[in-house]
């Protein structure tokens, strides 16, 4: 257990509409990332968080937004969802997350399936 | 990003070392992971190697990098049935994000 939870385990919707992913970071991690995993992409960063401020973004469609709250918890929101959405979604977390070199530990992740 | 390269998949015997091999790109990369991946699971953290380093050993796992090629691997020693899995190198960028390979499937037969 890397003590990283993610809500909900699995998410089935319709294409067009709009959900929401959520993260628990370890215990006094500061940073929160974001990651979609899917079949024909792989593994690809979305977007960091630390302390509450967007820190740096990947691959992250506009259809994307995430935010993280005062109590350090992300949440990412997906909107106007279509087919290829469907993926596993991974959060992410770390301590300082600023010089870089400290260690990323994965939630669950959030299976997402957009019909 | 740049590519981070891997072998899609690996077979070994029960009690064989198994060796999954990595190439990544970024000249700039100061550390780089290994994670393992059971199916229908997370990603598990199994270790890590600071650029300025050439080995590390954590029990079972040996990490070698090689700078000069650009080149990670990791090595499980008397490899276990409960070691089949995905296994992604990762580097991390300039910025603070992983780049994942796609990831080494091994498959441990008895």
């Amino acid at each position: 257990d890397s003590g990283v939870t993610q809500t909900p385990k699995h998410l089935i919707t319709a294409t067009g509409q709009r959900v929401t992913l959520r993260c628990s970071p370890r215990s006094g991690d500061l940073s929160v990332y974001w990651y979609q995993q899917s079949l024909d992409q792989g593994l690809q960063f979305l977007i960091q968080y630390y302390n509450g401020e967007e820190r740096a973004k990947g691959n992250i469609l506009e259809r994307f937004s995430a935010q993280q709250f005062p109590d350090l918890h992300s949440e990412l929101n997906l909107s106007s969802l279509e087919l290829g959405d469907s993926a596993l979604y991974f959060c992410a977390s770390s301590g300082e997350g600023l010089a870089g070199g400290e260690t990323q530990y994965f939630g669950p992740g959030t299976r997402l399936l957009v019909l | 990003g740049e590519d981070v390269e891997q072998s899609l998949f690996l077979s070994v015997r029960e009690g064989d070392s198994s060796v999954i091999n990595c190439t990544y790109t970024d000249s700039s990369s100061t550390y780089l992971y290994w994670y393992k991946q059971e199916p229908g699971a997370g990603l598990q953290l199994l270790t890590y190697i600071f650029s300025n380093m050439d080995m590390k050993q954590d029990q079972r796992l040996t990490v070698l990098l090689n700078k000069k090629d650009k080149h990670l691997s990791l090595r499980i020693a008397d490899t276990q049935t409960g070691d089949s899995a995905i296994y992604f190198c990762a580097e991390m960028d300039s910025g603070y994000a992983l780049n994942f390979g796609k990831g080494t499937s091994l498959l441990v037969t008895p």
